[in-house]
């Protein structure tokens, strides 16, 4: 079965700063796709940024960028120029191949975004 | 295009009760997920539906069960309502095939008393 780990409970930033946020994943697959979802206070769940396990390129949305590391099975998010807005939980997330398209969701981490 | 919608946003229950919360999917979407969320928690996977077949489960009791409808809305029932079945439920609708993004609703913020 498919495990993610977020190390970070809370982390908490001033305006502009740029903040890094860890997963580590474990899987037997090799093709898979991993995803970093956004919830903020509203509760509603948007999706940031989405790598396929087979690109090598790491994915890029403007300020939000991964690093992925698949020997090493993680997966972090970095947000640059960070906005009052971003403050949300944000949850890493695993998609394999087999079975139901389903996420495996790490336990997330409450960012907070400081004036 | 219409986003994913839940009903009820609230719904309080007293243990040993059933209930039933509703999804209907984004406009274009034949596959609806349901996820539980307790308080302080990443989302759970409890099931998925495609073309109104269970399309696979996770570790849940047979007393969730769920529905899908010709028009892809979907149900979630919980029977026997336990005090631990206090979360918030996510429905989630996406095109068939891995990979694809799953858009979530608002959820349904269950309380069992």
């Amino acid at each position: 079965a498919q495990t993610v780990t977020q190390s970070q409970p809370e982390m908490s930033v001033q305006e502009a700063e740029t903040v890094t946020l860890s997963c580590t994943y474990d899987t037997s697959e090799n093709n898979y796709y991993l995803f970093w979802y956004k919830q903020p206070p509203s509760r509603q769940m948007i999706l940031v940024i989405r790598q396929e396990a087979y690109k090598q390129q790491n994915a890029t949305e403007n300020r939000f960028s991964v690093n992925f590391q698949k020997a090493a099975k993680s997966f972090s998010l970095k947000i640059s120029d960070s906005q009052l807005g971003d403050t949300a939980m944000y949850f890493c997330a695993f998609m394999g191949y087999q079975g139901a398209q389903k996420l495996v969701f790490g336990q997330g981490t409450r960012l907070t975004i400081n004036p | 295009e219409t986003g994913v919608t839940q009903s009820p946003t609230h719904l309080i229950k007293t243990r040993g009760q059933q209930v039933t919360l509703r999804c209907s999917s984004q406009s274009g979407h034949n596959t609806v997920s349901w996820y539980q969320q307790a308080l302080g928690q990443g989302p759970q996977f409890i099931f998925q539906y495609y073309r109104e077949e269970e399309n696979g489960r996770g570790n849940f009791p047979p007393r969730f069960s769920g529905l899908q409808f010709p028009n892809y809305s979907s149900e979630l029932n919980v029977n026997a309502l336990e005090l631990d079945d206090s979360a918030l439920y996510l429905c989630a609708s996406s095109s068939t095939g891995v990979g694809y993004e799953q858009y979530f609703g608002p959820g349904t913020r269950l309380t069992v008393t």
